[in-house]
């Protein structure tokens, strides 16, 4: 069964400031990796998706970096701003042997970010 | 482009009571996917459909739960009857192309359910 941690489970930060949120993933056999943000009441927005083949996906201030071989990836915000305040959720398609694969996604439990002014 | 549309967007019901979320994906997705967030955790798959077939609905409790998704275009999740337990967010997805690795999925704002 895949599982997928996510490290802090929370982290508070000054504006400006450069953070790294960290995923990891316990079946490397995955198709790809996904990084999701979800602001309270909504519903969840792909920021970033990395295939198995790629090390890296930026967008804007977002990088996400993937090493499928330690199972694990990390998303990095560079000059973070009160806006970024939301829940990072990552989750991983495939992996689990007979019971994932397929368009299945495994999340985490998120990190919950804020961003102070 | 329309998101994914989903209602409601609350329910308040008391257990034992039946209740119903509707969904409408983006137009053109054949997949649709339903998912299940308990506070605190990350969504769940319920169930995965390709057009009209559920696909994977290995994680759907089927003595409370069923699903339909008629014409291949809109679903509905059906609970009944409804549990304290069943108290969560309710999220619907969908995406383009099938197959593995293939595509993003795109998440609808979800049904805050609580079971009174």
């Amino acid at each position: 069964k895949q599982e997928v941690t996510q490290i802090p489970a929370a982290l508070s930060v000054p504006e400006g400031e450069n953070l790294v949120l960290n995923c990891s993933f316990t079946d490397s056999a995955i198709y790809n990796l996904q990084w999701f943000r979800q602001d309270p009441g909504k519903g969840l927005t792909s920021l970033l998706l990395i295939q198995s083949s790629q090390r890296e996906q930026t967008s804007g201030r977002l990088n996400a970096s993937l090493d499928k071989s330690s199972g694990r990836s990390t998303l990095y915000i560079a000059a973070s701003q009160p806006g970024d305040s939301a829940t990072y959720l990552c989750a991983v398609e495939g992996g689990g042997g007979l019971t994932g694969g397929g368009n299945k996604l495994t999340f985490g439990t998120g990190t919950q970010l804020k961003v102070e002014l | 482009e329309a998101g994914v549309v989903q209602s409601p967007r609350y329910k308040i019901i008391e257990k034992k009571q039946p209740v119903a979320f509707w969904c409408n994906p983006i137009s053109g997705h054949n997949t649709l996917y339903w998912y299940r967030q308990n506070l605190g955790q990350g969504p769940e798959l319920l169930i995965r459909y390709e057009n009209e077939e559920a696909v994977d609905d290995s994680q759907l409790p089927k003595d409370r739960f069923s699903a339909e998704r008629l014409k291949g275009v809109d679903s509905t999740l059906k609970i009944q009857p409804a549990e304290l337990g069943d108290s969560a967010v309710y999220l619907c997805a969908s995406s383009e192309y099938p197959g593995q690795g293939a595509d993003t999925q795109y998440f609808g704002p979800g049904t805050r359910l609580t079971v009174l």
